[in-house]
């Protein structure tokens, strides 16, 4: 496809379940960002990937989360052991190379809602 | 953390009226880039301007930036109903960008 693609567009999971989130970037781009926005307020940024380096984990809230991405590809962010704090709309992006005067292209995010 | 933070933080107009809005932030910067989310959706990249840059134009926006006062300001002009949405200014930290905490603009029909 021609955006950001992500999935599932809404989740709704129980206390203590595991959830993975998936991202498909634009295609080419090398650079995916994942941020956790919560209602009504701005983006927290989680890790970021760039090519085949290691990634910058130094938004993630805690241990339970972790994310992984193949090569230039797909990426998954999971959350182990949901707590209802986890409850926002998760959002990636991507761009055509990683810098800080690229514009960042962004999927319409998964609600993921914790009981 | 969030670096910027927009002001105000809810705005109402008419349609044809101007929209102005601010964003403020705390360390030195490259550049600052502008966003706009309508609800339920993700962020889109409005305009970029960099640190040694004061103006910018694109369409009905113009987006100012004084890095002396650590602030810049996005103005939509002749705004239209479709302008509803909520704006975001990012600042760049080394490959990463910081949002700020939005502003929520309405415009009436």
């Amino acid at each position: 496809g021609a955006g950001v693609s992500q999935s599932p567009s809404n989740k709704v999971t129980e206390k203590g379940k595991d959830v993975e989130l998936r991202c498909d970037p634009i295609s080419g781009h090398t650079a995916l960002y994942w941020y956790r926005q919560r209602l009504g307020q701005g983006l927290e940024f989680l890790i970021y990937f760039q090519g085949n380096s290691a990634p910058d984990k130094s938004g993630l809230p805690s241990d339970r989360f972790s994310a992984e991405r193949t090569g230039e590809s797909v990426s998954t962010l999971t959350i182990q052991r949901t707590q209802q704090e986890d409850s926002a709309v998760y959002l990636c992006a991507s761009s055509l190379v990683p810098g800080r005067d690229q514009p960042q292209h962004f999927g319409d995010g998964t609600r993921l809602s914790i009981l | 953390s969030q670096q910027g933070e927009e002001d105000p933080q809810a705005l109402s107009i008419q349609e044809g009226e101007n929209a102005t809005m601010n964003c403020s932030y705390k360390t030195s910067i490259n550049n600052l880039q502008w966003y706009r989310q309508n609800s339920g959706r993700g962020l889109v990249h409005l305009i970029l301007i960099r640190s040694n840059e004061r103006e910018k134009h694109s369409g009905r926006l113009r987006v100012t930036l004084d890095t002396s006062k650590k602030s810049s300001s996005l103005l939509i002009t002749a705004s239209r109903a479709a302008d509803t949405a909520s704006y975001f200014c990012a600042t760049d930290d080394t490959d990463k960008l910081i949002f700020g905490t939005g502003t929520r603009l309405q415009v009436f029909p």
